[in-house]
Order: C-alpha cells, then sequence, then structure tokens
C-alpha cells in the first residue's frame, strides 16, 4: 500500500462547479500535510497548508480526518485556471522529507 | 536569488555516461531534498540534507546516485552510468528548517534529463 494515495482522476468539471479530492495516507502518526499543485511540465508548487482544525483560503477549503487518515481539497466555483495536478503531502515521523501522492488531474472546462 | 536554482535546466547524455546535477536553495534554508519525477508519475523522494549532513537517504535507488552539499549551500546530485531508466526531471527543493517543522518547501525549476 502506498503511504499517500489519491484517485488520479481526470475530474472533468464545467466552470462554476463545485470539485473535491480526496487522499488518503497510511501513517498514523504523520504529523504535517499540504496541497501543492503542479501545473504541466512544471514544478510542485504550495497551495494549502492543512491544519487540524480545517482552513479555507478563497475558493478553497483543506480538511483533516486523522480517525479516518484522510485530507480533503474542496475547491468552490471552479476556474478554468483552475485545471492542474492537486498533490497531497504527508509529513512523516523518523522521515525528514515529505511524500508525496501520485496527484488528482483536475479538468475544468469552459 | 529569490528561488531555488537548478542546473542544468536540460541535459540529454548518452547511456553509460555520468551527469552531475545542481541545485542553489534558497538563501537561508537549512533542509534541501532531491525527487524525482518519471513522466505522469508522482514525485519520488531521493535524498534530504539538513546542513551538510543527509539524514535521509532512503530514497537513492542505487549505488549509481550520490549526492553532496557543502557549505550549507549548494548541493550536487552525481549520476553514475546512466540508464534509459533516469529518465526524468529531477527537483530540489529546500526550506528554511526540516519538513516536520511544518515548514513549506520551495521547489526548483527541475532539470531534465533524457538518457538516449
Amino acid at each position: 500500500r502506498k503511504e499517500v494515495e489519491q484517485d488520479p482522476g481526470p475530474f472533468n468539471v464545467p466552470e462554476g462547479a463545485t470539485v473535491a479530492f480526496n487522499c488518503t495516507y497510511s501513517n498514523s502518526a504523520s504529523q504535517s500535510f499540504f496541497w501543492y499543485r503542479q501545473d504541466c511540465r512544471k514544478e510542485p508548487k504550495l497551495l494549502m497548508s492543512v491544519y487540524s482544525s480545517g482552513n479555507e483560503d478563497g475558493r478553497f477549503t483543506a480538511q483533516l480526518n486523522r480517525a479516518s487518515q484522510y485530507i480533503s481539497l474542496l475547491i468552490r466555483d471552479s476556474k478554468l485556471s483552475d485545471s492542474a495536478t492537486y498533490l497531497c503531502v504527508v509529513g512523516n515521523t523518523g522521515r525528514r522529507a515529505l511524500t508525496f501522492g501520485s496527484g488528482t488531474r483536475l479538468q475544468v472546462q469552459p | 536569488g529569490a528561488g531555488v536554482s537548478q542546473s542544468p535546466s536540460n541535459k540529454v547524455t548518452e547511456k553509460g555516461k555520468d551527469v552531475e546535477l545542481r541545485c542553489d536553495p534558497i538563501s537561508g534554508h537549512t533542509a534541501l531534498y532531491w525527487y524525482r519525477q518519471s513522466l505522469g508519475q508522482g514525485l519520488e523522494f531521493l535524498i534530504y540534507f539538513q546542513g551538510n549532513s543527509a539524514p535521509d537517504k532512503s530514497g537513492l535507488p542505487s549505488d549509481r546516485f550520490s549526492a553532496e552539499r557543502t557549505g550549507g549551500s549548494v548541493s550536487t546530485l552525481t549520476i553514475q552510468r546512466t540508464q534509459q531508466e533516469d529518465s526524468a526531471v529531477y527537483l530540489c527543493a529546500s526550506s528554511p528548517q526540516g519538513a516536520l517543522a511544518g515548514n513549506t518547501i520551495y521547489f526548483g525549476e527541475g532539470s531534465w534529463l533524457t538518457v538516449v
């Protein structure tokens, strides 16, 4: 089983739609959680950190469920510019580097 | 510079040759990471540096791969006797402290390696 698992998609949604991605992680001792965005042939960039209480940044909401070991990302009012691959990222005890999921591809269509 | 700088940005090499990839992290960042990403795949962790030491090199795929960091700054990833399966983009990232401190890591644009 992979340490971090995501549905690869693609998720094809119309502009203005709400879309949600989930990600599961296997290590219950994981301590830090992030969503990164990666555009085609570009480097990953931080979208947002994920806090235990959940957090919101504009149209983006991230939530963490430690009991079930999953993280979610909700995007409201999708824009064409949201089209990208969204990477779920987890920091694990005993491993100093972050572990990346394989990503979920989102395509927002006009 | 303002961001993580990597060179070369593109490298085509013949199978069996050695290559060196360079990473210049953000000034003041003590943690440095190397990942690689094959086409259409996720990021694969290679090695992590804290200062000049590498507490986690568990991701290096074989003994053909090595990395060093000097002066707590620039890092070099060396691949010896390259194979076609080494073709990927090699991404370097840095953060102010370790990842477990909850710090964001910032990526360079990557070095695209093609082994022919």
